[in-house]
């Protein structure tokens, strides 16, 4: 069974702060996707990675993917209310076109 | 580009009814996706399309589930017999190959009394 472990689950910061998000994987993928889910709604891609080391910026929010495609960073700087919502990685396996997804980690920025 | 839409956003239904959900994907968009979202966690994958067919299914879906998708563009979501443990959220995606990143619809929220 594929998993991937998301840390932290939950998360509470001052607006400001900058913080890191990790999903971890001991299964390879062909590439690997952020969203951002707002109560009630579906996920909002951010980002997709498909290099292994692989770094992309958007704006305040730096996504990384690990150099053997099993990991991957969201790191936000200065983190602003607007960024509260629940953060999902999912990663594409290889043999499948399903998204296999992470656990989720909800993030509240407090002003 | 109109993005994926779900009809009906919310559904309220008595245990042993059937509900259908309906899912239109992005324009051109061949492949679409099924997951299920319960409160708490992250989607599980149910089923998926390219065109007309239904190439995986997942354990997750019992014979009470059927998807179709019949003329390769919209698709619906039939639940038979529902049980209150169907209560969550079912999300739609689809995607374009060789791009295989898949985009979400705002999900339809059943519940089962």
């Amino acid at each position: 069974t594929q998993l991937l472990e998301q840390s932290p689950q939950f998360l509470s910061i001052q607006e400001g702060e900058n913080l890191t998000v990790y999903c971890n994987s001991s299964s390879v993928f062909s590439s690997l996707q952020w969203y951002r889910q707002e109560p009630g709604e579906g996920p909002v891609l951010l980002v997709t990675v498909v290099t292994g080391g692989e770094v992309k910026k958007l704006k305040r929010l730096t996504f990384q993917f690990g150099d053997a495609r099993k990991d991957s960073s969201l790191h936000i700087t200065a983190a602003q209310p607007g960024d509260t919502g629940l953060y999902l990685c999912a990663g594409a396996p290889y043999n499948t076109d399903k998204l296999i997804f992470g656990t989720g980690t909800r993030l509240q920025v407090f002003p | 580009d109109t993005g994926v839409s779900q009809d009906p956003r919310h559904k309220i239904t008595k245990r042993g009814q059937n509900v259908t959900f309906r899912c239109d994907p992005i324009s051109e968009h061949n492949r679409l996706y099924w997951y299920r979202q319960t409160l708490g966690q992250g989607p599980e994958f149910l089923t998926y399309f390219q065109n007309e067919a239904q190439l995986e299914k997942s354990r997750l879906l019992s014979d009470r589930f059927s998807a179709e998708r019949p003329k390769g563009s919209f698709s619906t979501l039939e639940i038979q017999r529902t049980e209150q443990g169907d209560s969550a959220m079912y999300l739609c995606a689809s995607s374009q190959p060789p791009v295989l990143t898949q985009y979400f619809g705002p999900g339809t929220r059943l519940l089962v009394l």
